[in-house]
């Protein structure tokens, strides 16, 4: 089945403690995103990557890193979570970066106390 | 800075009838508008997108029109369902500047059956 997956879908963690959010999909796509979604902001992206090794910010990249080692991955990583990284977020992908049907995952909700 | 935004937070519709869901947008230099639609639990999943020198594009129930000298945006839902019930998100999407998408905060549609 075509599909991004993400992990863990539920985290709870305390302020510094480092953290990785996974995220893999198995169609081939080129483009792969991150957004966080909080009420009344819409989804807002983080970091995206066009290709393998290629990785740029989005409009909230702080306090967030990523990397883009093979093709169907793209974690998120947070060095040092805050509250304010408390969100629902979602990873998606496109089979090219200027496609415009992202596939999104289904989303990790992160609780950072 | 640009933004997405949409005239109503919420819409709620009977069964059966048609729905209009109203997106502004100010950035003129935006080349696809995009619309997502968002189940409960679940990651957004496109449905339709439309390109900046076109003012109208038909899909199955569902038609979006542009309205370019307004900077307005709507998609048009027939015989609404209630597996049409969901949060509706329109984006825009620029294809220089790493082809970023930007979304807009969403409505709620409540079909009544």
């Amino acid at each position: 089945e075509a599909q991004v997956t993400q992990n863990p879908r539920y985290l709870i963690t305390v302020t510094g403690k480092k953290l990785t959010v996974t995220c893999s999909q198995n169609m081939n796509h080129e483009y792969m995103s991150w957004y966080r979604q909080d009420p009344g902001l819409g989804l807002r992206q983080i970091y995206y990557s066009m290709n393998v090794e290629v990785t740029d910010k989005g409009d909230v990249p702080e306090g967030y890193k990523v990397s883009r080692k093979e093709k169907r991955n793209f974690p998120l990583i947070l060095e040092s979570p805050s509250p304010n990284q408390t969100s629902l977020y979602f990873c998606a992908s496109s089979l090219l970066a200027g496609g415009n049907e992202q596939f999104f995952g289904p989303g990790t909700r992160l609780t950072v106390l | 800075g640009e933004s997405v935004g949409l005239h109503l937070p919420t819409l709620s519709v009977q069964e059966g009838d048609n729905s209009i869901i109203n997106c502004a947008y100010s950035n003129s230099a935006s080349d696809y508008f995009i619309w997502y639609k968002q189940e409960s639990g679940k990651g957004p999943q496109f449905i339709i997108d439309i390109r900046s020198n076109m003012d109208k594009r038909q899909g199955q129930r569902v038609t979006v029109l542009l309205n370019k000298t307004v900077k307005h945006l709507s998609l048009q839902i027939a015989a609404t369902q209630p597996g049409d019930s969901a949060v509706y998100f329109c984006a825009e999407k620029e294809s220089g500047g790493g082809f970023k998408t930007i979304f807009g905060a969403g409505t709620r549609l409540f079909v009544k059956a």
